[in-house]
């Protein structure tokens, strides 16, 4: 498949554990970004990473969230002493850089339930 | 302020009508993007159209097109002849700047196609 993956599909833990999403981006792309969608709400940026350049983290709601990225690869967002209000769907997306109009591709997201 | 306005929570429309979505937008950059997402009960996010703010003529992709009103900052997705399949979320978003930036969205509306 060469669409956007994310892993897992689905995640269940209890409230203060930390958890660990993966997302695995479209073949060449240098952006990579993530998102958090809120039942029946629109998404909300949280981070992204441009190739070398430093991630633009201005939209973690929290120090709990982190998130890292190898290269032009593999990202993965962290989030710690997960809380209730992290319940949510988390969506990675991926696009070409510096082509104007290019979209942003995205996985299927993680969904993630606090207990 | 809301960067992304979608003032229509919800829409009903019959089958092989034509259906207007509203999003307006607001920003002082003088390069942005606008793009619309249509996302289905399956939750994935579906690329449907782009208008970039230097774009002389509207965008059209098939059965979508945006009207795309630079002056009053609005972005109106139109579907022509709506089939059953066009049910779920629309979602309008903004990238400012040129090249790959974030976007953000708005709250989306939900529209709901009738036999």
């Amino acid at each position: 498949g060469a669409g956007v993956s994310q892993s897992p599909s689905n995640k269940v833990t209890e409230k203060g554990k930390d958890v660990e999403l993966r997302c695995d981006p479209i073949s060449g792309h240098t952006a990579l970004y993530w998102y958090r969608q809120r039942l029946g709400q629109g998404l909300e940026f949280l981070i992204y990473f441009q190739g070398n350049s430093a991630p633009d983290k201005s939209g973690l709601p929290s120090d709990r969230f982190s998130a890292e990225r190898t290269g032009e690869s593999v990202s993965t967002l962290t989030i710690q002493r997960t809380q209730q209000e992290d319940s949510a769907v988390y969506l990675c997306a991926s696009s070409l850089a510096g082509v104007a109009g290019q979209p942003q591709h995205f996985g299927d997201g993680t969904r993630l339930s606090i207990l | 302020a809301q960067k992304i306005t979608q003032t229509q929570p919800g829409m009903f429309v019959q089958e092989k009508e034509a259906v207007t979505l509203d999003c307006t937008y607001d920003t002082s950059d003088p390069s942005y993007g606008l793009f619309w997402y249509k996302q289905p009960s399956s939750g994935e996010m579906i690329f449907l159209i782009y208008q970039g703010s230097y774009d002389q003529q509207n965008a059209t992709e098939g059965r979508y097109s945006l009207n795309f009103q630079k002056a009053r900052k609005s972005a109106n997705l139109v579907i022509s002849a709506s089939q059953l399949g066009d049910s779920a979320m629309y979602f309008c978003a903004m990238r400012e700047g040129g090249g790959a930036q974030k976007l953000v969205f708005g709250q989306g509306t939900r529209l709901t196609i009738n036999p």
